[in-house]
């Protein structure tokens, strides 16, 4: 089946750095979706991208969807210590279902 | 009031127990979901709805089933609980619209003793 590859499980930063998160698929997607899940809440939605190499930004955060349309990176500008969280990467074709990568927990030390 | 509601949020339950989780949701969405997560395991889809007649599979079914009572209603159920299903569990609903995102409910964490 399709799946998502994130890596590493773990980043550790200090505040105001920057961070990059990548995600790599074997399979074309597309859709890919980023979202960002805070302790004991369900995941939120971040960025969407729909087309391949479009770069979107949502505030500190930009997003690419890869030109082969198998990759997507999250990026994210001068950190704060409210960006811990887990972040996942999720990929769609066509109007079927989403795959979800196992996601990188962010720590942000102040 | 949120727009995917699970409850219960937390639940302490016995091996061989049935358990059922319920979802609810106030966007008008025809589809629904149910995922679990564990720890490096990311979201794992366990059933989708598409509409109310419609049921499928997702790739960790076993040992689960579900019912859309409703539009607004999609419920887990584990008919004989085994430890290994100790996870937090997701409901998230769509529109069928590809180009509209899936909307998560905040979770149940299900510990199974």
């Amino acid at each position: 089946g399709q799946q998502l590859n994130q890596s590493p499980q773990s980043m550790f930063i200090q505040e105001g750095e920057d961070v990059s998160m990548n995600c790599t698929s074997s399979s074309i997607f597309n859709t890919w979706l980023w979202y960002k899940q805070d302790p004991g809440e369900g995941p939120v939605l971040l960025i969407a991208l729909y087309k391949a190499g479009e770069l979107t930004s949502n505030g500190r955060l930009t997003a690419q969807f890869g030109i082969t349309r198998k990759d997507s990176f999250l990026n994210i500008s001068a950190s704060i210590p409210s960006d811990v969280g887990i972040y996942f990467c999720a990929g769609q074709i066509a109007n079927s279902k989403l795959t979800f990568g196992k996601g990188i927990t962010l720590s942000v030390r102040p | 009031d949120a727009d995917v509601t699970q409850t219960p949020r937390n639940r302490i339950t016995k091996t061989g127990k049935r358990i059922m989780l319920e979802c609810s949701q106030t966007k008008g969405h025809d589809r629904m979901y149910w995922y679990r997560q564990d720890p490096g395991l990311g979201l794992r889809l366990i059933y989708y709805s598409f509409d109310v007649k419609d049921i499928n599979k997702g790739e960790i079914s076993d040992g689960y089933s579900v019912s859309r009572q409703a539009q607004a209603k999609f419920s887990l159920s584990l008919e004989s609980a085994i430890p290994n299903q100790t996870a937090l569990y997701f409901c998230a609903t769509s529109d069928p619209d590809p180009n509209q995102p899936q909307h998560f409910g905040d979770g149940t964490r299900l510990s199974i003793l």
